[in-house]
């Protein structure tokens, strides 16, 4: 069965503490995982497509990479403006995206 | 360029009402989704159009229709609402590049 996990449930940090957000999966053929952003009470956002291991993409303070069986989305020195709730997906065929539970983040001042 | 409109935006219903929400995209994108997202077991599909004229079940279908419109438009409808369909409703869209592009939401309380 496809299964999409994402690791910490919650992660609380300080302005300026980089980490990183887990998300493993188990899918047979991956054709694609996706990084979204969603805000509270707003529609997830876009950030990343990744297609192959060892592929990486970065946007502003975010760094998003993949090995076979996960990806990480790296934080550099985060601000405030980069709490929400990060999600991941993967493609499983060509109109299905399995999607984990998100990893809220919380960026104090 | 609105992207993804979903209206209403939040409705609380009795069991047994009815009701449909509406999805309207404006990005000439083939292929139309209703989500639901509910605390702790992420987005999950109810049901997808790859194209217009086409419908197709997603991992959650039981109580829930829906209608293709037209290339911009797709309807999700609960013909009997249920106190386990209170969640939020998300439509999305995707063309060729296969990334979604997601409405705001809409907030459905069944009590």
């Amino acid at each position: 069965e496809d299964q999409v996990t994402q690791s910490p449930e919650a992660l609380r940090l300080q302005e300026g503490e980089s980490s990183s957000l887990n998300c493993s999966y188990t899918v047979s053929g991956l054709r694609g995982l996706f990084w979204y952003r969603q805000d509270p009470g707003k529609g997830p956002e876009f950030l990343f497509t990744l297609y192959s291991a060892g592929e990486e993409k970065e946007k502003e303070r975010l760094k998003a990479t993949l090995t076979k069986k996960e990806s990480f989305l790296h934080i550099t020195a985060p601000k405030p403006e980069d709490s929400a709730t990060y999600l991941c997906a993967v493609r499983v065929n060509d109109y299905k995206l399995s999607f984990g539970a998100g990893t809220t983040v919380t960026v104090r001042a | 360029n609105a992207g993804v409109t979903q209206t209403p935006k939040f409705q609380v219903l009795k069991t047994g009402q009815s009701m449909t929400l509406q999805c309207a995209q404006d990005m000439n994108h083939n292929s139309m989704y209703w989500y639901r997202q509910d605390p702790g077991m992420g987005l999950r599909l109810i049901y997808y159009s790859a194209s217009e004229g086409t419908t197709d079940k997603g991992e959650v279908p039981n109580g829930y229709n829906v209608s293709r419109l037209n290339k911009r438009e797709f309807s999700l409808r609960l013909e009997s609402a249920a106190p386990s369909q209170t969640s939020v409703y998300f439509c999305a869209s995707s063309g060729n590049t296969g990334e979604l592009f997601f409405g705001e939401g809409s907030r459905l309380t069944v009590l």
